[in-house]
């Protein structure tokens, strides 16, 4: 069946260094969307990626989409407290919608 | 004005017991969507409704049946609750259907469910 797979699953970084998640299908999807849900909260979307290669930033959080629509990464710089929580990727084809397991973020400060 | 609310926030009930989870969105979506949340983690759709028809009814037991009685509204309903339904549940809403651009959800504050 289709899956997403989301690496790594646990990230501890020292405040300011980067961190970056990763997301895999094994199909090619028609879209993809990240959350981030803070400790304790409820998932809060980020962005939608639509497009073949695409390339979002929202101050200091990039995201891309890869060429084959089947692989995106969030990237964000210079991490800060407020960026503690778990990311999520949800991958999206025809009438299904699956989530990654979650990329959970320390930061160590 | 809370966009997509659920209740109740938590909910400790014993094994065999049946409970509803209530949800309404007043964003005036068409699509409406219930996860599950487990200990890990791990969000997984259960069901999705669009304009009150069901469109996703993913592999959950039959003791699970959601209930639209209009599109803003999207009820959960457990019979003879088991230990492993323990979980969160997220009520979601968007405005389209998956596939087309308008599927950003907005998730609601979570249903804590312990079965004791």
């Amino acid at each position: 069946g289709q899956q997403v797979m989301q690496i790594p699953q646990y990230q501890h970084v020292q405040e300011g260094e980067d961190f970056t998640t990763y997301c895999n299908s094994s199909t090619t999807l028609s879209n993809i969307q990240w959350y981030k849900q803070r400790p304790g909260g409820h998932p809060v979307f980020l962005i939608q990626l639509v497009k073949s290669g695409e390339v979002k930033k929202q101050k200091r959080l990039t995201f891309q989409f890869g060429e084959a629509k089947k692989n995106s990464s969030l990237h964000i710089t210079a991490t800060q407290t407020t960026d503690v929580g778990t990311y999520f990727c949800a991958g999206h084809r025809d009438d299904k919608i699956i989530f990654g397991k979650g990329t959970r973020l320390h930061i160590l400060p | 004005d809370t966009a997509v609310s659920q209740t109740p926030k938590y909910l400790v009930t014993q094994m065999g017991n049946d409970k509803s989870i209530k949800c309404e969105q007043n964003l005036g979506h068409d699509t409406m969507y219930w996860y599950k949340q487990d200990s890990k983690k791990f969000l997984k759709i259960m069901f999705s409704y669009n304009n009150k028809e069901l469109i996703i009814n993913e592999t959950v037991p039959n003791r699970f049946s959601p209930k639209s009685p209009d599109k803003a509204h999207l009820n959960l309903h457990i019979n003879s609750l088991e230990l492993g339904d323990s979980a969160v549940y997220f009520c979601a809403s968007s405005q389209d259907w998956t596939g087309g651009l308008n599927t950003e959800a907005f998730f609601g504050q979570g249903t804590r469910l312990t079965v004791v």
